[in-house]
């Protein structure tokens, strides 16, 4: 069955970078474009950004434009998701949910990791 | 970009009783690219409908979905214990723009 295995926990300091991973396992990644979700504290799902697994392409939400690079390893099976110069605000839980087959580009979420907390804090 | 807006924000409610959560556009809809997802608590979001009104994998036949264009509708008909949590709409067919509503918690009263 498709399982999406998230890095643990980070606590990062403001200005910093943290970069979360993602392993799918159970079907080819290459054939599945890949999304990241966040949650903060309180609030409701947010859309970060896309990768084409297969190419490598990517597109972001125009908040994290400049800040979020999403990439992949295709030989581990493992996306990534880099958020860069943090702030308070982006502590939240990170998910990670498949999406369409390559290359059907709006699709539902179909699996979703358990999600990665980030927590910015001085 | 499409902004969706759910009601009601809280529906409290008890087990064996029918909920109704709603959905609603800023802008049509393309396609009836409209997805409800489950919430708990700890876990990972789980997908419920997709394509406004399709029951995905091994979701009961409690849950259904409803609606077109700008309005749509998540029914539960008789609630068990477990369904209560947080839900969500998104819309995936303004892609690459993917957008959530501000989600509805279905409470037990």
């Amino acid at each position: 069955q498709v399982q999406l295995v998230q890095s643990g926990a980070e606590v990062e300091k403001p200005g910093a970078s943290v970069k979360v991973s993602c392993k799918a396992s159970g079907y080819t990644l290459t054939t599945y474009y890949m999304h990241w979700v966040r949650q903060a504290p309180g609030q409701g799902l947010e859309w970060m950004g896309i990768i084409n697994t297969s190419g490598g392409a990517t597109s972001y939400a125009q908040k994290f434009q400049g800040r979020v690079t999403m990439s992949r390893d295709t030989s581990t099976s493992t996306v990534y998701m880099e958020l860069s110069s943090l702030r308070s605000e982006d502590t939240a839980v990170y998910y990670c949910a498949r999406g369409g087959k390559i290359p059907t580009w709006g699709y539902f979420f179909d699996s979703w990791g358990l999600g990665t907390l980030v927590t910015v804090s001085s | 970009e499409i902004v969706l807006t759910q009601s009601p924000g809280t529906l409290s409610l008890s087990p064996g009783e029918r909920a109704t959560l709603s959905c609603r556009a800023s802008q049509s809809v393309s396609s009836n690219s409209l997805a409800w997802y489950q919430h708990k608590p700890g876990q990972a979001p789980s997908l419920l409908i997709y394509g406004a009104s399709s029951r995905a994998t091994g979701i009961p036949d409690r849950f259904s979905g409803s609606g077109s264009g700008t309005d749509f509708t998540l029914t539960i008909s008789r609630l068990e214990p477990e369904d209560f949590a947080m839900y969500y709409c998104q819309q995936y067919g303004s892609s690459p723009r993917y957008t959530f509503g501000q989600g509805t918690k279905l409470e037990i009263k």
